[in-house]
């Protein structure tokens, strides 16, 4: 099943908000990504972490890999139309080939 | 954009008929892989590839099977469809070929009904 708890499960933006959203996992990842999906379409990488503890940003988003090596964050910084669809997190443990997914953010804009 | 389609891109087919998905790959990488995603779940892991004539298993294996007999085709066949296999199936490649960083390329997905 599922090892990846995504939450929250969807929320509502305005324009110009702050938005924060995270994922936890009883097991240690030694990479944690964020993808992003818009309608009709597959998902697209927007960050990749590789090391606890690490901050990284893209644009208006940043990324933090917990210090645990079992959670990780994504905040969306001043949120604007574009910003809607599903987020997912990703982890990978040491060694594997595979990721797996959280069940994923859905990000809808206030009206 | 990475080179991968997948096809067909839309079809309805009838419980108990076979259904064979196709990802092809311009890329030469090495790693392939085939997720379903439905509502409440994510994206889940069917089967993957680590080269030709290698695969193994994802968690939701059961009623799949797929085959890599060069290295730019994935295939993914369900051998009798049923309707719990109605979803959005999509192929991902890895960003870089012959490592596997977790960075995927998802193709554009192919949404199969079964009725």
């Amino acid at each position: 099943g599922q090892q990846l708890n995504q939450s929250p499960q969807s929320m509502f933006i305005q324009e110009g908000e702050d938005v924060s959203m995270n994922c936890t996992s009883s097991s240690i990842f030694n990479t944690w990504l964020w993808y992003k999906q818009d309608p009709g379409e597959g998902p697209v990488l927007l960050i990749a972490l590789y090391k606890a503890g690490e901050l990284t940003s893209n644009g208006r988003l940043t990324a933090q890999f917990g210090i645990t090596r079992k959670d990780s964050f994504l905040n969306i910084s001043a949120s604007i139309p574009s910003d809607v669809g599903i987020y997912f997190c990703a982890g990978q443990k040491g060694g594997e080939d595979k990721l797996s997914f959280g069940a994923g953010t859905t990000v809808t804009v206030r009206a | 954009d990475a080179g991968i389609t997948q096809s067909p891109r839309h079809k309805v087919t009838e419980t108990g008929t076979p259904v064979t998905l196709r990802c092809h790959q311009t890329e030469n990488h090495r790693y392939m892989y085939w997720y379903r995603q439905d509502p409440g779940h994510g994206l889940r892991l069917i089967h993957y590839s680590y080269g030709v004539k290698d695969t193994d298993k994802g968690e939701v294996s059961d009623g799949y099977s797929v085959s890599r007999s060069k290295t730019e085709d994935f295939l993914l066949t369900l051998e009798s469809a049923t309707s719990s296999q109605t979803s959005v199936y999509f192929c991902a490649i890895t960003s870089v070929s012959g490592l596997n960083t977790g960075e995927l390329f998802f193709g554009e997905g192919s949404r199969l009904t079964v009725l």
